[in-house]
């Protein structure tokens, strides 16, 4: 079966610290990733998408970036954090093409202070 | 451009009553529709998903949901309401127009379900 993990669970960060969340998925080949962002409880931004080893797809312009130096590893970055880069970030995984649902992860908690 | 929507912010209903949670949506082809669920501090869990064929989908926990074209509606129903159900409830489509590869999801809102006891 499938899994994915990701890390830290909760993270406190100060302005203009580094930022590094991983992801990764168990149990699978060349899956879809994604990043996701859940700001105040609420609705889920699309951040980043990949198809492919080193092939990442941006959705918003921000602080952000995403890497994907491995098959089944997903990594969100940035070298400054920003005050409006707190929320609730979300790693999510499905097959390749159109018709599957999306598997996330347990998130990550970032408050940036 | 997909778009969903989920006209409540939040539903309340008592245990052993049916539930509905609505969503619409606008797409410029046909749409792959699905229902998720998230319970605080944790990732959304899936529910169930329209791709074709019946209108009726059946998913999880005893959740069912309509496909209505029409309408262009996919509400989530439940025959009779636990307390555990309550939760954070999200509606997401995705557009079949377009030719991508991959799977991007539009996600509403979000509904909040309160049943009581």
């Amino acid at each position: 079966s499938q899994t994915i993990h990701q890390w830290p669970a909760t993270l406190v960060q100060p302005v203009g610290s580094p930022l590094s969340l991983e992801c990764t998925v168990e149990g699978t080949s060349n899956p879809n990733l994604y990043w996701y962002r859940q700001a105040a409880g609420r609705g889920l931004q699309l951040l980043f998408y990949s198809v492919g080893i080193g092939q990442i797809s941006s959705e918003v312009p921000q602080n952000l970036s995403a890497s994907r130096p491995q098959d089944r590893q997903f990594i969100l970055s940035s070298k400054k954090l920003l005050l409006s880069d707190s929320g609730f970030y979300l790693c999510a995984w499905s097959w390749t093409g159109i018709t599957g649902e999306l598997f996330f992860g347990e998130g990550s908690r970032l408050t940036v202070l | 451009a997909q778009s969903v929507a989920q006209p409540e912010d939040q539903v309340n209903v008592a245990e052993g009553n049916p539930l509905t949670v609505k969503c619409t949506y606008s797409v410029s082809g046909n749409p792959y529709l699905f229902w998720y669920v998230q319970y605080p501090n944790r990732g959304l869990q899936f529910l169930l998903k329209y791709i074709t064929g019946d209108n009726l989908v059946k998913g999880s926990y005893g959740f069912e949901a309509e496909f209505n074209k029409s309408q262009t509606s996919f509400h989530l129903k439940k025959p009779s309401a636990l307390v555990s159900d309550s939760a954070l409830y999200f509606c997401a489509v995705r557009d079949t127009a377009g030719g991508t590869s991959y799977g991007k999801l539009t996600f509403g809102q979000g509904t909040i379900l309160t049943v009581h006891p």
